[in-house]
């Protein structure tokens, strides 16, 4: 089965600083990984989808994906108070065709 | 919310009740899939759908029925409710492939049992 892992929360971080978010995935043959952001009370967002090595920026996000390690990570630069979040790693493809695997979610605070 | 709506958004029910879910899509997706959302637990899989009267099970899916007679409509059905099947349940669509694998989730329908 496969197994989508989040660096354990809740994190903290100073606003302006960049936040990192760290994902690691157990099926070496998933070729989809997504990060969501989700909101108390709320349902899940996509903030990104990246497919291939590298790095992936959309403003002050930017999602990082090393296949070869089955690591996927998402920094936030400048990091505002409304970033506050739940963030969700997911991983698709493989074995899973059809499906994504959620990883349990990393809390992000941003204090001012 | 991507073209997707949940009804109820809020239900109390009683043990040994049945309860059903509604998720309807204007989106056209081929993929539809019900979660579940426990604390601590992330986001589970219940069951998903793809393509009309195509249905497989997912992780948790012990005690929940679904059925999709329309390419717009994802019933989840609880035959009979549960403490445990007390949660927030989220449905998603998407295309499934590669690609083309993005969800979008629906608003959610808090249920609990009594």
């Amino acid at each position: 089965q496969k197994e989508v892992e989040q660096n354990s929360g809740p994190l903290s971080v100073p606003e302006g600083a960049i936040a990192s978010l760290n994902c690691t995935y157990s099926d070496r043959g998933s070729q989809s990984f997504f990060w969501y952001r989700q909101y108390s009370g709320k349902s899940p967002e996509l903030i990104m989808s990246i497919y291939s090595n590298g790095d992936k920026e959309d403003g002050r996000f930017t999602a990082q994906l090393n296949k070869a390690s089955q690591y996927v990570s998402l920094l936030i630069r400048d990091s505002q108070p409304s970033d506050s979040a739940t963030y969700l790693c997911a991983v698709g493809g493989g074995t899973s065709y059809g499906k994504l695997t959620f990883g349990q979610g990393t809390i992000l605070t941003v204090h001012p | 919310d991507a073209g997707i709506t949940q009804s109820p958004r809020h239900k109390v029910t009683e043990t040994g009740t049945p309860v059903t879910l509604r998720c309807h899509q204007t989106e056209n997706h081929r993929y539809m899939y019900w979660y579940r959302q426990d604390p601590g637990h992330g986001l589970r899989l219940i069951h998903y759908s793809y393509g009309v009267k195509d249905t497989d099970k997912g992780e948790v899916s012990d005690g929940y029925s679904v059925s999709r007679s329309k390419t717009e409509d994802f019933l989840l059905t609880l035959e009979s409710a549960t403490s445990s099947q007390t949660s927030v349940y989220f449905c998603a669509i998407g295309g499934g492939g590669y690609g083309t694998d993005t969800q979008y989730f629906g608003p959610g329908t808090r249920l609990t049992v009594l």
